[in-house]
């Protein structure tokens, strides 16, 4: 089955810096790779996906790369605020069901103001 | 709406003891899913129910059992609790299970067997 390995696990950086957390998938056949933000106490919620379909894809401050080649996509948040503080979660599953997606063991961002 | 709602939100059980986690969302999703979460191992998928009247094992199947109890209601049962099922319990819905679509989380229930 699909292995997703995240790094880093802990990320600490100044207001306004930007963060880039980095994952890599096993399986060739995945092609949809969503990104979830978890707050203290809450249930993840996804923040942005991508398809294998494409390269690339924005959202104001938060942007996904993927690589197929090499296996493994991005997340990356630029001027951070103390409120991107979360623990994130990367995640890859394969053509046709959602059972099969497979998460990675997450990253605690904190942002210091 | 509320989503997806999950009771209780903290449980203690005795190891050997018996407790029904449950699930309703108001979306009209015909996919549901349990995961546990564990430190430093992201969600794991226990089961699924890609559509009412359906379930399927998940990653981490050992020891719950399911039911689709209706379109809105997916619970999760432990029928002899062990201290390795201590663990965060989320469920969740999607539109479409086939299709990828977003899925949405319950707020979570911290169950801790002693």
């Amino acid at each position: 089955g699909e292995n997703v390995e995240q790094h880093p696990s802990t990320l600490s950086v100044q207001e306004g810096d930007s963060a880039v957390i980095k994952c890599t998938y096993s399986d060739s056949a995945s092609n949809y790779f969503p990104w979830y933000k978890q707050e203290l106490g809450k249930g993840p919620q996804l923040i942005i996906d991508i398809r294998s379909n494409v390269g690339e894809k924005k959202d104001q401050r938060i942007a996904v790369t993927l690589n197929k080649t090499a296996k493994h996509f991005s997340l990356h948040i630029t001027e951070t605020q103390p409120e991107d503080s979360a623990v994130y979660f990367c995640a890859a599953s394969g053509a046709y069901n959602n059972n099969d997606m497979r998460f990675g063991a997450g990253t605690r961002l904190t942002v210091k103001p | 709406n509320a989503g997806v709602t999950q009771t209780p939100k903290f449980q203690v059980l005795k190891t050997g003891q018996s407790m029904t986690l449950q699930c309703a969302q108001d979306m009209n999703h015909n996919s549901m899913y349990w995961y546990r979460q564990d430190p430093g191992m992201g969600l794991r998928l226990i089961y699924y129910s890609a559509s009412e009247g359906t379930t399927d094992k998940g990653e981490v199947p050992n020891g719950y059992n399911v039911s689709r109890l209706n379109k809105r209601e997916f619970s999760l049962r432990l029928e002899s609790a062990a201290p390795s099922q201590t663990s965060v319990y989320f469920c969740a819905s999607s539109e479409w299970g086939g299709m990828n679509t977003e899925a949405f989380f319950g707020q979570g229930t911290r169950l801790t067997v002693v």
